[in-house]
């Protein structure tokens, strides 16, 4: 069973215009949830993070947003670049997972187009 | 600052050859972990560890073992491959969890194929 969902596989935006890419998770105990970026033949990096106590956390143009009712969470890239496609991997973990232990998504290719 | 290094970057082995795979990271993590990446999957769990010498199964731990013997380096061992196992490979670490906001800091993957 998925935990941590990305139902897009991909996703086409102008550059300039508005990313949103989703996510939707199953386990209540998720309290802490990350972005992660991947380039082809590179390991993930780090974009940016939220924890459940907050609803938005802000870094430059990525805003993640986080409705915990819903169980949903989306990243928004404003404005998007060229350099803003890769592959995008939602993350989550919870206090109880003891080691920090991350279940992540299927991830959503993004690509922007000049 | 190399970050977390992953040797080899590719290999091709045969059903039933072994091989290990090496991680070595210099930010002095206490927590490492190994990852597996196939084809429209997110990264899966195979093993994780929380300190030197301690191990422990992730999600997928089934035909891997693995070994940390210095606080740097963590290896990733196939004792007899199977062609399941084709496979990007991810190694990251990170601090404690004391530490929340530290996030896993990923290698470049070793692409393994096995025939």
């Amino acid at each position: 069973d998925q935990q941590v969902k990305q139902n897009s596989p991909s996703l086409s935006v102008q550059e300039g215009r508005i990313s949103i890419l989703n996510c939707d998770y199953t386990n209540s105990m998720f309290d802490y949830f990350l972005w992660y970026k991947k380039y082809p033949a590179e390991g993930p990096t780090f974009l940016i993070s939220i924890s459940s106590i907050k609803d938005k956390n802000e870094d430059g143009r990525f805003t993640v947003f986080l409705n915990k009712s819903a169980k949903h969470l989306s990243l928004h890239i404003v404005p998007s670049q060229p350099g803003d496609s890769a592959v995008y991997f939602c993350a989550a973990t919870y206090s109880g997972a003891g080691s920090y232990q991350l279940t992540f998504g299927k991830g959503t290719k993004l690509s922007v187009i000049p | 600052n190399a970050g977390v290094t992953q040797t080899p970057k590719f290999r091709v082995l045969k059903t039933g050859q072994s091989m290990t795979l090496l991680c070595a990271q210099d930010m002095n993590h206490e927590y490492m972990y190994w990852y597996r990446q196939d084809p429209g999957m997110g990264l899966r769990l195979i093993h994780y560890s929380v300190g030197e010498g301690t191990t422990a199964k992730g999600e997928v731990p089934d035909g891997y073992n693995v070994s940390r013997l210095k606080k740097q380096n963590f290896l990733l061992g196939l004792e007899s491959a199977a062609p399941s196992q084709t496979s990007v490979y991810f190694c990251a670490s990170s601090y404690l969890q004391e530490s929340r906001n530290q996030p896993q800091h990923f290698g470049d993957g070793t692409r393994l194929s096995i025939l």
